[in-house]
């Protein structure tokens, strides 16, 4: 139980484009979901938290307009890198908590953004 | 502050020897959580374990283990008879003490174990 998908795997894209990833969780409701982003050998760097139905909140430097995040539901997040440029490539991961609060955080397997 | 501090960067021993993985944490919360995660070449973060701050013993789970000990503020994982399906890079992380279940990460220890 408690699996996270995340779809794509790997895209890439030219610059100004914008990418679309998402995040659902298959076999559990989740309540919180969050996004991180990671830099190769580096640890994770949370960027927001996400609540379904209401607004992201955003890790400072975050930067709001150029990721958007929606969690229209119980087991589906998505975040989009707007307007992509080549800085913004990187490993997107994002992780989900179960409902009722048991505080693990189940993560999905990553998707590996390439802007060209 | 929260802080968690993996100071070991990478790890490398041969296949079949115990091994030893070190997390030292702050916080100033009387309640919080500890886990580990394990991350494969593969990407995907693979959860380990969880112990909240009331629970000092020891966790044993075959060839993994946990020693928590508050006093030193530490939750180290240390692996038996490691095997090459070991290598990985692990995480600690802390919970913090409010609602939004978000985790403070180490830096993470990469082991590599060889054949």
């Amino acid at each position: 139980g408690a699996v996270v998908s995340q779809h794509p795997s790997r895209v890439i894209c030219k610059s100004g484009t914008s990418v679309k990833i998402e995040c659902r969780s298959l076999d559990f409701q989740a309540t919180t979901m969050f996004w991180y982003r990671q830099f190769p050998k580096q640890s994770l760097m949370l960027m927001a938290t996400s609540n379904e139905g209401s607004k992201a909140t955003y890790e400072q430097g975050v930067e709001k307009d150029k990721f958007l995040i929606n969690h229209a539901s119980l087991t589906l997040s998505t975040l989009t890198v707007t307007s992509a440029h080549p800085e913004d490539s990187s490993f997107y991961i994002c992780s989900a908590t179960l409902a009722g609060g048991r505080y693990e955080q189940y993560f999905g397997p990553g998707t590996r953004l390439t802007v060209t | 502050a929260q802080k968690v501090t993996q100071a070991q960067t990478e790890i490398s021993v041969v296949e079949k020897e115990d091994v030893t993985l070190d997390c030292v944490y702050e916080t100033r919360d009387t309640t919080y959580y500890l886990f580990w995660y394990k991350q494969p070449p593969s990407g995907e973060l693979v959860f380990l374990i969880r112990r909240n701050s009331f629970d000092e013993q020891n966790e044993i789970s075959g060839r993994y283990s946990w020693n928590f000990q508050k006093s030193t503020s530490s939750f180290n994982f240390t692996i038996t008879a490691s095997q090459v399906v070991d290598s990985a890079v692990y995480f600690c992380a802390l919970l913090k003490g409010d609602s939004n279940y978000q985790l403070i990460w180490g830096a993470g220890t990469k082991l590599i174990i060889k054949p």
